[in-house]
């Protein structure tokens, strides 16, 4: 079993949906979790984080960690065509370094 | 600020050719990182640095993989022999600290190995 699980999709969504992406893991030691957009050609930039559970919030963009459920979710509210990406999601290791999920790819239609 | 720089963008090996790969961080971080990326899946950790010293090479095939970063800058990262399951894409990233903080990354090399 990896250590983060994420659907790769792709999903397809009309603009102004409302999207869920989701990941679950399996290490109980993780502390940080992250979500990275990742256009084409490009290398990953982070969209945001959270430290423990909760939730964070960034204009559109919601962060949810529940660690009893070991399960993350990314909303994307009013989606862009701008908003076409992979969307990963990553958890720190011990040394800091990231363990990432597949990627799910995600387009969102105008 | 300058971003993660990388070089090549793309390279076109045979198998059991060499190749090299070059990145230079943001200046000033510490903390410098290379991943594989194979299409369809997200990036793995292959080696993680501190300034010149390894924090984590566990999962670089050290048989053909080898790595350094000279005076705690630039890194290269080299491959000999290449196999055909080398062909991914080759991302470095760079960290401010030493403890947890946002990774940048580089554009990545792109590898094939025909």
């Amino acid at each position: 079993q990896k250590e983060v699980e994420q659907d790769p999709g792709p999903l397809s969504v009309p603009e102004g949906a409302i999207v869920s992406l989701n990941c679950t893991y399996s290490n109980s030691a993780f502390q940080y979790f992250m979500w990275y957009r990742q256009y084409s050609r490009k290398g990953p930039e982070l969209l945001m984080y959270t430290y423990s559970s909760g939730n964070k919030e960034d204009g559109r963009f919601t962060a949810q960690v529940d660690k009893s459920s070991k399960y993350i979710s990314l909303f994307i509210r009013d989606s862009q065509p701008s908003d076409s990406a992979t969307y990963l999601c990553a958890m720190e290791n011990s040394g800091y370094a990231l363990n990432f999920g597949k990627g799910t790819s995600l387009l969102v239609t105008p | 600020e300058a971003g993660v720089a990388q070089s090549p963008r793309y390279k076109i090996i045979e198998k059991r050719q060499s190749v090299a790969f070059w990145c230079n961080p943001i200046s000033g971080h510490a903390t410098l990182y290379w991943y594989q990326q194979i299409l369809g899946q997200g990036p793995k950790l292959l080696i993680q640095f501190q300034n010149n010293g390894v924090v984590d090479d566990s999962q670089l095939p050290k048989d053909r993989f080898s790595a350094e970063r000279l005076k705690g800058v630039d890194s290269t990262l080299k491959i000999q022999p290449a196999k055909l399951e080398d062909s991914a894409v080759y991302l470095c990233a760079s960290s401010p600290g030493t403890g947890f903080g946002e990774q940048f990354f580089g554009p990545g090399t792109r590898l094939t190995v025909l």
